[in-house]
């Protein structure tokens, strides 16, 4: 599975945009980009998923580079529900590719 | 209706022990998934399985193992418990064939003392 690099650790103002970046520089042409967020005590939620366009949602927007190798979670408007780890994941089309998760990037929302 | 529900939430046991952790998916996903979440967070991939193949990640012991009665269940069996196997479990499903998203549980905690 490829690796993706995210910083430790975010903060943001509530009520703010909120940028999360993903470097994924050795991706190949059949992997997808996974969202995924971890709420205190909870299971990993999925966010947002593409592939080469950019996407949107009722949750976030997926900005993703033009050479794939890094993309950019877009929360619009951050509220203090939305402090959580967020994994960026690389998932191959290719069968029985697993879900890898690496540290991720904890998001720390300021009322 | 809970799409990935496990059971128990909570379990203490003594070293030693067998137990097992429940799971139970009613998405009709083809596959399943166990994963392992430590004192540091880091979440890792312990079995992925659909009713073809069982896919094990090596560093697994093999007190370790998953049954699945059916398509919807997949079960963690775990023999000879030791105090390292303390941690959070989860499981999930996803649909083959496509690249969707996978839906996790709410986690079971596994406390060996």
């Amino acid at each position: 599975d490829a690796k993706t690099t995210q910083p430790n650790s975010m903060e943001s103002n509530e009520e703010e945009p909120v940028h999360l970046p993903c470097n994924h520089s050795t991706i190949s042409g059949t992997d997808y980009i996974h969202w995924y967020r971890q709420l205190p005590s909870q299971g990993p939620e999925y966010v947002i998923h593409g592939l080469t366009s950019n996407v949107n949602n009722r949750m976030a927007s997926l900005a993703i580079a033009e050479d794939r190798k890094s993309s950019t979670l877009i929360l619009h408007r951050a509220t203090l529900r939305d402090a959580a780890v967020y994994y960026c994941i690389l998932r191959s089309v290719s069968y029985g590719q697993n879900f890898v998760f690496g540290p991720g990037t904890r998001l720390s929302v300021l009322p | 209706d809970t799409a990935v529900s496990q059971t128990p939430k909570y379990l203490v046991t003594q070293m030693g022990n067998d137990k097992s952790i429940k799971c139970e998916q009613n998405l009709g996903h083809d596959t399943m998934y166990w994963y392992k979440q430590d004192s540091k967070k880091f979440l890792k991939i312990m079995f992925s399985y659909n009713n073809k193949e069982l896919i094990i990640n090596e560093t697994v012991p093999n007190r370790f193992s998953p049954k699945s009665p059916d398509k919807a269940h997949l079960n963690l069996h775990i023999n000879s418990l030791e105090l390292g196997d303390s941690a959070v479990y989860f499981c999930a499903s996803s649909q083959d064939g496509d690249n969707t998203e996978a839906f996790f549980g709410q986690g079971t905690r596994l406390t060996v003392v």
